[in-house]
Parts: C-alpha cells; structure tokens; sequence
C-alpha cells in the first residue's frame, strides 16, 4: 500500500526559504521510472505542478518558479525534500506530493494528505 | 509551457443526468492527459489517465475520450457522491493543471 506524508512549517515569515519533507511507504525511489512530485494549491484556486524528482536523479521544475526551488531525495529515508526559497504571501496554499508510477504513461496516482502553509510575517 | 483551459468552470446538475468537461490544451499533447477528482478539503483523486483509460477501482460511469488538443470528461449518470471540482493535467511536457471545473449537485 503506497502512502505519502507531508511535513513542514505551518507559518513561514516572507523572505524566508520553505522546506518540505514528503515521506513516502510502499514503494521505492530506486525503482525505474518512479517518481515524486510537488502540487500546490492556493485557497480556493486550482492546481499548481511545482517540481518533480525521479529515481535516476533526475530533476524537472516548473519554468515559472524554477529560480527558486530545489528537490532532492534520500532513498535510504524513503524522503523527498522541496526547498522553496524567497516565500512570499501569495505562496500561501496547501503543498501535496505525489507519486509518479513507474508505468510509461501513467501521471500522479497517490497524493499526500497535503500541508497547509501560510505566509505572513 | 502549455495552457490548459477547462469549460465549463462551474456546472451544476441533478442525480442522474449526463454531464461532460472539456479541456483543451493550447498544443498537441497526444493523449497525455489525466482527469482528476478533488472533494472539499481532500487531496485529489486520479480517475482516467492517458484520456480515455479509467483508473482501478474508479466507476464505470466516469469515461474520458479525445486526442490531441481536444479532450472531455462524461459521466454518464451524475450520483451524489460525485460533487466536486474536477481537474485535467497533461503530462506530455511538464506538467500542467487546468483551472478546475466545480460541479454542484441540484
């Protein structure tokens, strides 16, 4: 059974970095083709893909925010780490990761419950 | 980047009626889409991917077709338990949401 958790600051002040711990069970960041993503959602808007790392390593960000996030893994803690630097107040919104099953063709299949992150000094 | 725009943004139905969503992506994304469905304060769910192939475990009455540019969503016989906001994604280059359809039960 695959499970993601979400863990971080409730509150970041503006100016400051986020960072985020996805910690994952039932599969493996080892396995080809698997990956683990970051959505987020501001209140009351729509989705938003962030970042997503995959079991070789590599790294793809969203263009329009690309400046300011990191993603990394550690396979042996089963956890994905997302840094967000220069938080602003418009950064507020739930943050979910997700996992990429390792089939060619398939999109996000199991979400985390999600964490609610507000900006405010 | 690609631009997914979603139509209707908000729908509102009764118990029993056909309902269908489209998105349409601003280039070809072949049939790298999925539809999403996401119930007040939840994560969202995975329901069809690759446009037209429904996830396990997820209702018959949910179906997905198109190719492309042009994609909908239909359920064939709207029930309660389907209210929410629904979203497609492609996943062809990146990734990207559309902006959500909010579907309301009469």
């Amino acid at each position: 059974q695959i499970t993601l958790k979400e863990s971080g600051p409730a509150l970041v002040k503006p100016t400051q970095t986020l960072t985020l711990t996805c910690s994952f069970s039932g599969f493996s960041l080892n396995t080809a083709g698997v990956g683990v993503g970051w959505i987020r959602q501001p209140p009351g808007n729509a989705l938003e893909w962030l970042a997503l790392i995959y079991w070789d390593d590599g790294e793809r960000y969203s263009p329009s925010l690309r400046s300011r996030l990191t993603i990394t893994k550690d396979t042996s803690r089963n956890q994905v780490v997302l840094k967000m630097t220069n938080m602003d107040p418009v950064d507020t919104a739930t943050y979910y990761c997700a996992h990429r099953h390792s089939t060619s063709g398939y999109p996000f299949d199991y979400w985390g419950q999600g964490i609610v992150v507000t900006v405010s000094s | 980047d690609i631009q997914m725009t979603q139509s209707p943004s908000t729908l509102s139905a009764s118990v029993g009626d056909r309902v269908i969503i489209t998105c349409r992506a601003s280039q070809s994304i072949n049939s790298w889409l999925a539809w999403y469905q996401q119930r007040a304060g939840k994560a969202p769910k995975l329901l069809i991917l690759r446009a037209s192939s429904l996830e396990r475990g997820v209702p018959s009455r949910f179906s997905g077709s198109g190719s492309g540019t042009e994609f909908t969503l239909t359920i064939s016989s709207l029930q309660p338990d389907d209210a929410g906001t629904y979203y497609c994604l492609q996943y062809y280059n990146l990734y990207n949401f559309g902006q959500g359809t909010k579907l309301d039960i009469k």
